[in-house]
């Protein structure tokens, strides 16, 4: 089993849509969490940082952490074609030395 | 803003070749990574670098070295290239030491094809 797990999708929506991203994982000691959007032919770029479980909200997107159920979750409200992109999520356990460990991403495409 | 140089973004060797891959980040940043993305496989670590000098060994070390002369730069060498090495190569860096948790950033990649 993978530690971290992620649904590849492909996940299209309509634009104006709310678009939810989800992982799972099964290490209890990851403590900090992250979001990467990577558009095609691109390096990933970092969308959310978290620590601990609860919500944290960046215009468009929220970034939920459930440590109890080890599930995070990227809401995308009001979503835009500018939103298709792999999304790709990681997690680092506590005082290991910055090894990440990260989902494989999903693909979403926004449709004008 | 923090940016993260690869040299090449398309490269195209043939397999046997000594194949050099640079990476420079101007934040002044401790820790430098190399990773390959592979479709269904996701990122996987080749080598990372705590510091001038220092190396560790990912998850997938076997057919690379890396070398840290100089603290902004961090090259990625394919001793002897095969076809099973092509791939998306991506650079990252992050700040702080050893243990301080903090996001990695991104290069753009280099696709690496071998012939």
């Amino acid at each position: 089993q993978k530690e971290v797990e992620q649904d590849p999708g492909p996940l299209s929506v309509p634009e104006g849509a709310i678009v939810s991203l989800n992982c799972t994982y099964s290490n209890s000691a990851f403590q900090y969490f992250m979001w990467y959007r990577q558009y095609s032919r691109k390096g990933p770029e970092l969308l959310m940082y978290t620590y601990s479980s609860g919500n944290k909200e960046d215009g468009r997107f929220t970034a939920q952490v459930d440590k109890s159920s080890k599930y995070i979750s990227l809401f995308i409200r009001d979503s835009q074609p500018s939103d298709s992109a792999t999304y790709l999520c990681a997690m680092i356990p506590l005082n290991t030395g910055n090894q990440f460990y990260f989902g494989t991403g999903t693909s979403l495409t926004v449709i004008p | 803003d923090v940016k993260v140089t690869q040299s090449s973004r398309y490269l195209v060797k043939r397999t046997g070749e000594k194949v050099f891959l640079e990476c420079v980040q101007d934040m002044d940043h401790e820790n430098m990574f190399w990773y390959r993305q592979d479709p269904g496989l996701g990122l996987r670590l080749i080598y990372f670098s705590y510091d001038v000098k220092m190396k560790e060994k990912g998850d997938i070390p076997e057919g690379y070295s890396v070398s840290r002369e100089k603290k902004e730069r961090f090259s990625l060498i394919l001793e002897s290239a095969s076809t099973n090495q092509t791939s998306m190569y991506l650079c990252a860096s992050s700040p702080g030491r050893r243990g301080r948790n903090q996001p990695q950033h991104f290069g753009d990649g280099t696709r690496l094809s071998i012939l």
